[in-house]
């Protein structure tokens, strides 16, 4: 079945980049379907970060849309995030996940998470 | 402020039936955009236990059953376990933000 591993820097200093990488295994991305990021900051709620097709077609979270960047890797078959510019608000567990393909698709399966602390 | 509306926390005793809504409007789930939920258990990653409004994946216990009502959806849980404690997040897609969205999360204690 389908897996999905987040790996990145644990800790990121303030107004730097924060960039994680998924690793998809049991399905080729370039195969098809979305692949998305959430976040969910110590004790609160998910937040959508972007999904994108392998083909570079992204969609992002109008909230934070000026500073992320997301790309697919085919040959690695994994799929990153880039976060610019990170405050404490940043902080939080970044989760890869396959999805949404439209508005009315969810996401599913999901990653482990990865903890992201933004400290000095 | 979350688009989706749910109550921080509801609670049952086992083998009661226990009820979490999801309110939202026109520009998601008024405009008939469907709603999923997840369950996240205490230190892992959110699962899909309903989508599309109604719908169980393979594996989810009919316990589990989701609900729509205009603009407000529900996940009902009958025959409340232990297990079953954990946070429920609904989701959806709003048309006036173009970006998808999750509600604010419910706590869900087993008495």
């Amino acid at each position: 079945q389908v897996q999905l591993q987040e790996s990145g820097p644990g800790l990121v200093k303030p107004s730097e980049t924060l960039s994680l990488k998924c690793a998809v295994s049991g399905y080729s991305i370039s195969s098809g379907h979305y692949w998305g990021w959430i976040r969910q900051p110590p004790g609160k709620g998910l937040e959508y970060i972007a999904n994108l097709f392998h083909d570079g077609t992204a969609y992002f979270n109008p909230s934070i849309r000026s500073r992320v960047a997301v790309s697919v890797d085919t040959s690695k078959n994994q799929f990153s995030l880039q976060l610019r510019s990170v405050t404490a608000a940043d902080t939080a567990v970044y989760y890869c996940a396959r999805g949404p393909g439209g508005d009315q698709d969810w996401f599913d399966p999901w990653g482990q998470g990865t903890l992201v602390t933004v400290s000095s | 402020q979350s688009v989706l509306t749910q109550p921080p926390s509801v609670s049952g005793a086992p083998g009661q039936r226990v009820t979490i809504s999801c309110t939202g409007s026109s520009s998601n789930i008024g405009a008939g955009y469907g709603v999923h939920w997840y369950q996240q258990l205490p230190g892992t990653a959110p699962k899909v236990l309903i989508y599309g409004n109604i719908n169980r994946p393979s594996g989810v216990p009919d316990r589990f059953s989701g609900s729509k009502s205009g603009t407000s959806v529900s996940l009902a849980i009958t025959g409340l376990q232990a297990e079953d404690e954990a946070y429920y997040y609904c989701q959806s897609y709003d048309s006036s933000l173009s970006a998808w969205v999750f509600g604010g999360g419910t706590k869900l204690t087993v008495l």
